[in-house]
């Protein structure tokens, strides 16, 4: 059975802090880790990793994917009110399974 | 990205009825597929909707009680029948890209079911 755990499952910061969410699976069918932002009802995509050790980047957002280690990780920094949200990621190919999700609460 | 858009956005609906979600998307895609998402909880796939052919249904949902149906390559429909308050979730469809890579998803649909 597929698993996808997400570490922690909860993190409230300050505006400013710098947060690492973390990824790690076990999957059957694996070509990609997608990240998404989930505020309210529909996840957002955030990236897609295909290749160990290459950062992709967007603004403040930045995810790197280690196949080695079945694992990725999503960091943001300089954090803002505004990515307080929920963090999930999915692994998979065509069919993706979701991890837990990170919610993160960034206070002023 | 394919702009995909859900009817209706949330609805009330009594135990023991039935509810069927639209889902529309603007280009042609090859796979959609249904996700609910019950308070608290993350995304599970209910099924996979396969144009001119039946959906594949993973483990725990059944055709008689979420029929689906995809006529064309842009557009499915979800029913969730006989409902109960149990069915109470967001209900979201999603398209992949050409290559299968990425999903994006729909606005989603929040069903209350009292």
């Amino acid at each position: 059975e597929d698993k996808v755990v997400q570490s922690p499952l909860s993190l409230v910061v300050h505006e400013g802090d710098t947060v690492t969410l973390n990824c790690s699976y076990e999957v059957t069918n694996f070509r990609s880790l997608l990240w998404y932002k989930q505020e309210k009802k529909a996840p957002t995509f955030l990236f897609m990793l295909t290749s160990s050790g290459i950062e992709k980047k967007s603004g403040r957002l930045s995810s790197i994917l280690d196949k080695k280690e079945l694992s990725s990780i999503l960091n943001i920094t300089a954090t803002q009110t505004g990515d307080s949200a929920i963090y999930l990621c999915a692994p998979g190919y065509q069919k993706v399974t979701f991890g837990t999700g990170t919610k993160l609460q960034v206070i002023p | 990205s394919a702009v995909i858009s859900q009817k209706p956005s949330r609805d009330i609906c009594q135990r023991g009825t039935s509810l069927t979600i639209q889902c529309q998307v603007d280009s042609q895609v090859t796979m959609m597929f249904w996700y609910r998402q019950q308070p608290g909880q993350s995304l599970t796939l209910i099924a996979t909707a396969n144009q001119g052919s039946e959906a594949t249904y993973e483990s725990g949902f059944v055709i008689d009680k979420f029929p689906i149906s995809r006529p064309n390559l842009t557009f499915s429909t979800l029913t969730v029948s006989n409902m109960s308050p149990e069915d109470s979730s967001i209900y979201l469809c999603s398209v992949d890209t050409v290559n299968g890579d990425t999903q994006y998803f729909g606005p989603g649909t929040r069903l209350t079911v009292l």
